[in-house]
């Protein structure tokens, strides 16, 4: 069976500061693997996604993440965040149709200044 | 495209109600999925859709939820009658083919 697991419940992070967010995943096959965003009050926003090829990926708003296969790892990082980075950060793994993807349990970000 | 759009953003509903919850996903996707949220669990898969046709309802909690999806443009999730422990952020998602998931901005059910 497929897992995510997201080991900090809550982080805080001075604005300016780098960020690292830790996702390890436990999957039988060639993993897809999938970071999103929530806002406060809004849906999930995918901020990259790895499916194969170059292990570091690029994503939206300055974010990348590096799918490490021997450490089962694909940990999301940004050089300097903002504080409009505050939100809940979501991990996913699935399958290629990914059409059962399993969320980790999130981890809340919070900026201060 | 406006997105994944649901409705209503907010409903509270006192126990044993039936309540339904709508999902217009984007135009043109074939995939539709409906995501339950609880501080608890986190986010569950309830049930997906192909092509308006129900493929996998193994995260369905129990016969007291329902979902279809008459067309491609509109999907309902019902709960009949509701509970309490029913309480959560309700989500859809719609996606074409292999590609990633877009997700609405979710409906937050409080049952009383």
């Amino acid at each position: 069976a497929q897992s995510v697991t997201q080991p900090d419940i809550h982080i805080t992070v001075s604005e300016g500061a780098s960020l690292e967010l830790r996702c390890n995943y436990s999957y039988g096959a060639t993993p897809y693997l999938f970071w999103y965003v929530q806002s406060p009050g809004q849906g999930l926003q995918l901020l990259l996604k790895y499916f194969s090829g170059d292990t570091l990926v690029q994503g939206i708003k300055g974010f990348e993440a590096e799918f490490k296969r021997s450490q089962s790892s694909f940990n999301l990082r940004k050089p300097s965040v903002h504080w409009s980075d505050a939100a809940e950060y979501f991990c996913a793994v699935g399958p290629l149709g990914n059409e059962k993807l399993t969320f980790g349990t999130g981890t809340r970000l919070t900026i201060i200044p | 495209d406006a997105g994944v759009i649901q409705s209503p953003r907010h409903e509270v509903t006192e126990m044993g109600q039936e309540v339904t919850l709508r999902c217009k996903p984007i135009s043109g996707h074939d995939y539709l999925f409906w995501y339950r949220q609880t501080m608890m669990r986190g986010l569950e898969l309830l049930i997906y859709f192909n092509n308006n046709v129900p493929i996998d309802d193994s995260g369905m909690p129990e016969d007291r939820f329902s979902a279809k999806m008459p067309n491609a443009s509109f999907s309902t999730l019902k709960i009949q009658p509701s509970e309490p422990r029913d309480s959560a952020v309700y989500f859809c998602a719609s996606r074409r083919s292999v590609f990633e998931a877009f997700f609405g901005q979710g409906t937050r059910l409080t049952v009383v």
